[in-house]
């Protein structure tokens, strides 16, 4: 079964607009939530990751803000920039000891136009 | 720096073929990761490994094996290629306790 819901599958945004990317999950026990960034040619690169006991998480431009109730979490990025254009991962972490997978979303494809 | 280094970017095989696919990681890491990624459908867990010669099931393990007779090393064995393994492979490690994977440029295999 799909662990984890991503969209929207595709964005488009204006440059110096807000870029949203929402998460939803069904199962309780993860308990790490990192969102991946894929350029064109290259392999995904941790962009910023939450665990469950924060609400809020902020690095420069990129946001994610977490709903453990609703069991959603979303990546803000502010003022996008064309340099942004890329492929957003969330992910998750299936909490314990020993637990090293992580579930990954569909993918959402972000373009920033000038 | 980090460094997962994918053996080739692109690969074309005929349908039947034995490919081998292979993944060098530079960090001394344990843990090492096979994923296929595919329009529409994200990053899939094919196999992992969190030691030298063990493996586990990922999601979608059908089809494939995996090797790891090193630490550094972990290969993903098509035992007989079909079209529906036509994909983008990527190889990812991280470190033992540590969430963060570090992955590879990917090798994009076409097969025929």
């Amino acid at each position: 079964q799909q662990q984890v819901k991503q969209s929207p599958q595709s964005l488009i945004v204006q440059k110096g607009g807000i870029s949203i990317i929402n998460c939803a999950y069904e199962n309780t026990a993860f308990d790490y939530f990192p969102w991946y960034q894929q350029f064109p040619g290259k392999g995904p690169a941790l962009l910023i990751a939450i665990r469950p006991d924060v609400s809020e998480k902020k690095e420069g431009r990129f946001t994610i803000s977490f709903n453990k109730s609703a069991k959603q979490f979303s990546l803000h990025i502010m003022d996008s920039q064309p340099g942004d254009s890329a492929t957003y991962f969330c992910a998750l972490r299936q909490g314990g000891a020993g637990s090293y997978q992580l579930t990954f979303g569909k993918g959402t494809k972000l373009s920033v136009i000038p | 720096d980090v460094k997962v280094t994918q053996s080739s970017r692109y690969l074309v095989k005929r349908t039947g073929e034995k490919v081998f696919l292979e993944c060098v990681q530079d960090m001394d890491h344990e843990n090492m990761f096979w994923y296929r990624q595919d329009p529409g459908l994200g990053l899939r867990l094919i196999y992992f490994s969190y030691d030298v010669k063990m493996k586990e099931k990922g999601d979608i393990p059908e089809g494939y094996s995996v090797s790891r007779e090193k630490k550094e090393r972990f290969s993903l064995i098509l035992e007989s290629a079909s079209t529906n393994q036509t994909s983008m492979y990527l190889c990812a490690s991280s470190l033992l306790g540590n969430n963060i994977q570090y992955f590879g440029a990917g090798t994009r295999l076409s097969v025929l």
